[in-house]
This record gives structure tokens, sequence and C-alpha cells, in this order.
């Protein structure tokens, strides 16, 4: 079956700009986080999704990033006035459901985000 | 509060040699521990997780952990290394603390591997 996909693999965007990130989550999964992943900082958490709602919000690095799931499906991740430090590979995963530890989380290939 | 310390930023192997890749980890609650690799421009794929079975994990490809309670750690080592091993490999700890599985990552070891 298919794995967790992302869109667009690559983003390059001028400071100042918005920009918007996807991600398909395995078929079925009720969990879906968002990740970053940047030089000298590791994998950061970003959000977390149960369903179509976000229970944990609190790595979101500042108040132009937000989040959205619908459908209990896809999600997309928007950065509004972008700055260069936000230049990172931004990560997504799903998972079957969120309250078990032993859940493997299934990440996509990531986005690459540049800011110029 | 749940971190992941992995003690090598690099390390460098012959092929056919052993690896050994280190993590230590700290924990409130009964961890359960995961090794990730990633390779160049691709995405994170789970090598082995470690959930309060057997101590001695084996995962894909070779690789294998042991859970060390005493010791908090969780090294990841392989007999023999092969060049398509080369990758960065991430130590995660998972907490359901919150209500739900965090994931909090090491900083990352790259495994070089020479010919």
């Amino acid at each position: 079956g298919a794995g967790v996909s992302q869109s667009p693999s690559n983003k390059v965007t001028e400071k100042g700009k918005d920009v918007e990130l996807r991600c398909d989550p395995i078929s079925g999964h009720t969990a879906l986080y968002w990740y970053r992943q940047s030089l000298g900082q590791g994998l950061e958490f970003l959000i977390y999704f149960q369903g179509n709602s976000a229970p944990d919000k609190s790595g979101l690095p500042s108040d132009r990033f937000s989040a959205e799931r619908t459908g209990g499906s896809v999600s997309t991740l928007t950065i509004q006035r972008t700055q260069q430090e936000d230049s990172a590979v931004y990560l997504c995963a799903s998972s079957q459901r969120a309250g078990s530890s032993y859940n493997e989380q299934f990440f996509g290939p990531g986005t690459r985000l540049t800011v110029l | 509060a749940q971190s992941v310390t992995q003690l090598d930023s690099h390390v460098s192997v012959s092929e056919g040699t052993p690896v050994l890749l280190r993590c230590n980890y700290s924990s409130s609650y009964s961890p359960s521990l995961f090794w990730y690799v990633q390779h160049p421009n691709k995405g994170l794929q789970l090598l082995l997780k470690y959930t309060s079975a057997a101590t001695l994990v084996k995962g894909i490809n070779g690789f294998e952990a042991e859970f060390k309670k005493s010791e908090t750690s969780f090294h990841l080592t392989k007999p023999s290394a092969h060049m398509s091993d080369a990758a960065e490999y991430f130590c995660v700890v998972s907490d359901i603390s919150a209500g739900y599985s965090t994931l909090t990552f090491g900083k990352g070891t790259m495994l070089l591997v020479s010919p």
C-alpha cells in the first residue's frame, strides 16, 4: 500500500512569502505528526493531530506557523511571512492510533523548504 | 521529561567490520525505544523497536540493539558493515504520558562506510 506522501518535495520561496506544505497520511491512520529537521537542531516536533483536532500545538515555533487537517486525512502546514530561519526539511508522519507508545510512526519523504 | 543522547555525531568503519552506534536515554516512564535510519534525500525508516518484551531486539538489514535498563542504554550494532549502510541513524524514545505518543529524537549519528 501507499506510504505517507508529501508535496512539494522541494520549495524555494522569497522571504516574506507564505507557503503551504501538504501531507497525505497512510489510509486509516488517525494520528498525524509534523516535524522539522534543520541543520544543527535535529528533529523537532511541531504539532500532532488526532483525527481533525490538534491537542498539542506546543512545538509550533511562532504564530506564523499553523496547521489543519480535514476529513481525518490530508494535513496542510502553513508558514506565513517566511523567514530565512524557516529553511529546513519538514517531515510528516502518521500512525494507526496515538494512545500507545509502541505504535510506529511512518514518515514521509519530507518537503525541503528554502527561504531566500 | 525524556531525552536521548547519541554519543557520536559521526562513526567511520570499513566494509565488513562491526558497527556500534551508541545511545543513552532518559525517561520518567518505561520507555519504548526505536532506531530509525535516514538515507540521503530519503524519509526516515524504522530499523527496530523495543517495547518491553525481549531486551535484545533484532531489526532489518542485520541490525540489532540491546536495551540495558541499568545503563539506560540502547546501542545499535551490526556484525559486518555494508556500503549500503552508510546513512544517518536516529535513536528515538517514545512516551505516552501526554495521552499520545511523543517521540524525542537524538541528534543523529552519521555512519560512514569505506571500502
